[in-house]
């Protein structure tokens, strides 16, 4: 069965200080990956998506993240972190199943708190 | 505004009541979604329907009702509401995995 994993339930990190939130999955093939946010009391917004091609993709909000097939990760990072980044994280993958007949996958979600 | 919204955003209710909360989409998706949020914020999918066709209904206890009388709506019934059912529920729309879940802003349901 697939599976994401994301290992750091909580993070805490000073205003402009570096971000990295780790996800990995478990597939066989190369799947759809995506990294969502949720503010408290918000739904999920999607951040940034990768499915073919270049294996670092630009998001929204100064975010990137990193498809490395040797590893089953797709990290997110951001260079300096804002004090309205402070939410939860979802890393999520998709299977391509050549229809709309699938799901999305999601990890437990982390969440990110920022010292001013 | 292209979104899923998603009525009410906050549901109380007491134990033993049926209760429903609706969900639209104007993105033209085939696609839609329930997803519950517990406490812990894991988000377990319930349903999905495609074009008003059921197609994942996962576990979950037959007291919860689906109903897609279009494509563009997507409304769940819950009977017989327990405890165990508060939760942000939260419903999605998507025209294939490969781009993703918008998704509404959720409901939140209190029974008590």
């Amino acid at each position: 069965a697939q599976s994401v994993t994301q290992p750091d339930i909580h993070i805490t990190v000073s205003e402009g200080a570096s971000l990295e939130l780790r996800c990995n999955y478990s597939y066989g093939a190369t799947p759809y990956l995506f990294w969502y946010v949720q503010s408290p009391g918000q739904g999920l917004q999607l951040l940034l998506k990768y499915f073919s091609g270049d294996t670092l993709v630009q998001g929204i909000k100064g975010f990137e993240a990193e498809f490395k097939r040797s590893q089953s990760s797709f990290n997110l990072r951001k260079p300096s972190v804002h004090w309205s980044d402070a939410a939860e994280y979802f890393c999520a993958v998709g299977i391509d199943r050549g229809s709309t007949l699938g799901r999305l996958y999601f990890g437990r979600g982390t969440q990110l708190t920022v010292w001013p | 505004d292209t979104a899923v919204s998603q009525t009410p955003k906050y549901l109380v209710t007491q134990m033993g009541n049926d209760k429903s909360i609706k969900c639209e989409q104007n993105l033209g998706h085939d696609t839609m979604y329930w997803y519950k949020q517990d406490s812990k914020k894991f988000l377990k999918i319930m349903f999905s329907y495609n074009n008003k066709e059921l197609i994942i209904n996962e576990t979950v206890p037959n007291r919860f009702s689906p109903k897609s009388p279009d494509k563009a709506h997507l409304n769940l019934h819950i009977n017989s509401l327990e405890l165990g059912d508060s939760a942000v529920y939260f419903c999605a729309s998507t025209t294939g995995e490969k781009y993703g879940y918008t998704f509404g802003s959720g409901t939140r349901l209190t029974v008590v």
